[in-house]
């Protein structure tokens, strides 16, 4: 089974404060996603890398950063947290770039 | 034109009722349609997908309808199940994955 893990299951920030997502996969996926989820909004994507180094811009990528220096992890970075980034943020992984998306339990992230 | 648009935004139903969910899209090159299941404190995971070249396809309760002339397509939950209390997804893929706003599904006994 795919197993995708994120290092926190909730976060509390403080306004201004760098923020690190870290995202594992076990299954050698060669394209990772950040989403972020908010209600009525569906899962919107923040940023995709289809290899290690390589970095995409999503649909909202203001705001946030991504590393990608080893294939199973990929890092989201808000590099100075504002309140409108309040939210919960979803990792994924998958085989091929238009394969099924297997996806980690979430980051539910509050900014203060 | 990458939009995908579901409704209803929230559904109830008693044990044994037939939820539908709909999307609809209008961007022609779509040409898989994924629909994902997230219940509460998880990820979404993979449920059943159509491509459009087939207008029905089935895996046990869950079954998508899918009419290309209108592009739309819908998910039907048969005999639905307490269990099946979860936020449903639609998608559709063409350079990218687009996911539908969600549709929170809660089955009371």
């Amino acid at each position: 089974d795919v197993k995708v893990t994120q290092s926190s299951r909730y976060l509390v920030k403080r306004t201004g404060e760098k923020v690190f997502l870290e995202c594992v996969q076990d299954m050698d996926h060669e394209n990772m996603f950040w989403y972020r989820q908010d209600p009525g909004l569906g899962l919107r994507l923040i940023y995709f890398s289809y290899d290690v180094k390589m970095k995409e811009k999503g649909d909202i990528p203001e705001g946030y950063s991504v590393s990608r220096e080893k294939k199973e992890r990929f890092s989201l970075i808000l590099e100075s947290a504002s309140t409108n980034q309040t939210s919960m943020y979803l990792c994924a992984s998958s085989s091929g770039a238009f394969d099924t998306q297997y996806f980690g339990p979430g980051t539910r992230l509050t900014v203060l | 034109q990458q939009q995908v648009k579901q409704s209803p935004q929230s559904l109830i139903v008693q044990k044994g009722g037939i939820p539908i969910i709909n999307c609809a899209y209008e961007n022609t090159a779509f040409d898989y349609f994924p629909w994902y299941q997230q219940f509460p404190g998880k990820g979404p995971a993979l449920l059943i997908a159509i491509r459009p070249d087939v207008s029905e396809k089935k895996e046990g309760r869950f079954t998508i309808s899918f009419n290309k002339s209108a592009k739309q397509f819908s998910l039907h939950i048969m005999d639905s199940q307490p269990g099946d209390s979860a936020t449903y997804f639609c998608a559709a893929v063409a350079d990218k994955l687009i996911f539908g706003t969600g549709t929170r599904l809660q089955v009371f006994p």
